[in-house]
């Protein structure tokens, strides 16, 4: 039962760089997301996708884009690495509805020098 | 707009003693209401959630929550701290219509020997 699975789990990027964070999930889900997380500031939502082929801007999109590539898979790419972008990143998903259970991917730790 | 406020970042508790973890919400509309936990190093998991009916909601480990409406509250509660209960708590809000979770900061919870 692998879930939600994120890759890489940790990366050290300098300033300018960029990288693509990968998520599958196996729970066939409609709905995906990518949160980051900072101390003190809880989870903020970055991206999420309701369905295949859909995707929208949540509260902190800046600095990144994302594509949701099939049902199983929704990447998040840094197109041009900032200091600010040093966070820890999850990638959830649920079925459809707004009453469903989350399920977290394990995080991807990533910082940028 | 929603969100999500927790009184206090981090708790401390004795092992055996009373747990109490606050967390007020902020909705136009009837809230769905959720508590996730993180463990060191991982990605979070659903410990109980209210959507509908019964107020008083029970969870895993022995967790429970009860939402007040008058309130705008939903804290969590456990009778008897354990050392394994040492985690971040999140409380996390949505609604009918919203395909995302507003969470809040964040409550780290010490149980004490």
């Amino acid at each position: 039962n692998a879930g939600v699975t994120q890759t890489p789990k940790f990366q050290v990027l300098k300033t300018g760089q960029s990288m693509t964070l990968q998520c599958a999930q196996d729970m066939n889900h409609n709905s995906m997301y990518w949160y980051r997380q900072d101390p003190g500031m809880g989870l903020r939502l970055i991206y999420y996708s309701a369905s295949e082929g859909t995707t929208d801007k949540g509260e902190v999109p800046n600095g990144y884009n994302v594509s949701r590539l099939n049902k199983r898979e929704f990447s998040l790419r840094l197109e041009s690495a900032a200091p600010s972008q040093t966070s820890v990143y999850f990638c959830a998903s649920r079925e459809t509805g707004n009453t469903g259970e989350l399920f977290f991917g394990e995080g991807s730790r990533l910082t940028v020098l | 707009a929603q969100s999500v406020t927790q009184l206090g970042s981090h708790v401390s508790v004795s092992e055996g003693a009373l747990v109490l973890l606050r967390c007020n919400y902020s909705s136009s509309v009837p809230p769905y209401l959720f508590w996730y936990v993180q463990y060191p190093n991982q990605g979070l998991q659903l410990l109980l959630k209210y959507t509908t009916g019964a107020t008083l909601v029970k969870g895993i480990n022995g967790f429970e929550a009860e939402f007040k409406k008058s309130e705008t509250s939903f804290h969590l509660t456990k009778p008897s701290a354990h050392m394994s209960d040492a985690a971040e708590y999140f409380c996390a809000v949505t609604h009918t219509g919203r395909r995302a979770l507003t969470f809040g900061s964040g409550t780290r919870l010490q149980v004490q020997p």
